[in-house]
């Protein structure tokens, strides 16, 4: 089955630098997600991307739709102590619609 | 505008017994989709309805069962439980006539089997 390799697992980094995750994957998907999930709280959306090579922002947060399909990256730049929480890539195939396969998390931790 | 409503919040169980959880779409939503997100893992795909029918399903026993009302709202069934099954169980909707994948989850209902 599809499989979603998400690096790092966690990152500790001060207020105000930039931060870089990317997820891999063992087959295509033709869309990629990205959630941000607080504790005790569902996944919330940032950033979709449909199209492969597609460069995505949404204020300080850019993301990439890889050339191959499998895989995707996200940028945090100037990072605030808001940003903490764990962060997800989600990817779906074209024959899977609704199913979303997602990456393990990336544990962000902001030090003021 | 309401997002999407899960009940109940919490919820604890004995191994062996049945669970029913419930899910409430966002409004102009009509398609739900399940997951299970075990602790410190991904959320894993259980299955999705859409016009009241099991549309899609990933990889998970019998045991778990869903139905979706004519109002879009959604139940997950899961009967004779085991200790593994305790997560977070989270819904998730979506207008399928939309172009864009506007996937809402609700908060969850955090389900613990003992």
């Amino acid at each position: 089955g599809q499989q979603l390799n998400q690096s790092p697992q966690s990152m500790f980094i001060q207020e105000g630098e930039d931060v870089s995750m990317n997820c891999t994957s063992s087959s295509i998907f033709n869309t990629w997600l990205w959630y941000k999930q607080d504790p005790g709280e569902g996944p919330v959306l940032l950033i979709a991307l449909y199209k492969a090579g597609e460069l995505t922002s949404n204020g300080r947060l850019t993301a990439q739709f890889g050339i191959t399909r499998k895989d995707s990256f996200l940028n945090i730049s100037a990072s605030i102590p808001s940003d903490v929480g764990i962060y997800f890539c989600a990817g779906q195939s074209l024959d899977s619609y609704g199913k979303l396969t997602f990456g393990q998390g990336t544990i962000l931790t902001v030090h003021p | 505008d309401a997002g999407v409503t899960q009940s109940p919040t919490h919820l604890i169980k004995t191994r062996g017994q049945q669970v029913t959880l419930r899910c409430s779409p966002k409004s102009g939503h009509d398609t739900v989709s399940w997951y299970q997100q075990a602790l410190g893992q991904g959320p894993q795909f259980i299955f999705q309805y859409y016009e009241e029918e099991e549309r899609q399903r990933g990889n998970f026993p019998d045991r778990f069962s869903g139905h979706q009302f004519p109002n879009y709202s959604s139940e997950l069934n899961v009967n004779a439980l085991l200790l593994g099954d305790s997560a977070l169980y989270l819904c998730a909707s979506t207008d399928r006539g939309s172009a864009n994948y506007g996937y809402t989850f609700g908060s969850g209902t955090r389900l613990t089997v003992v």
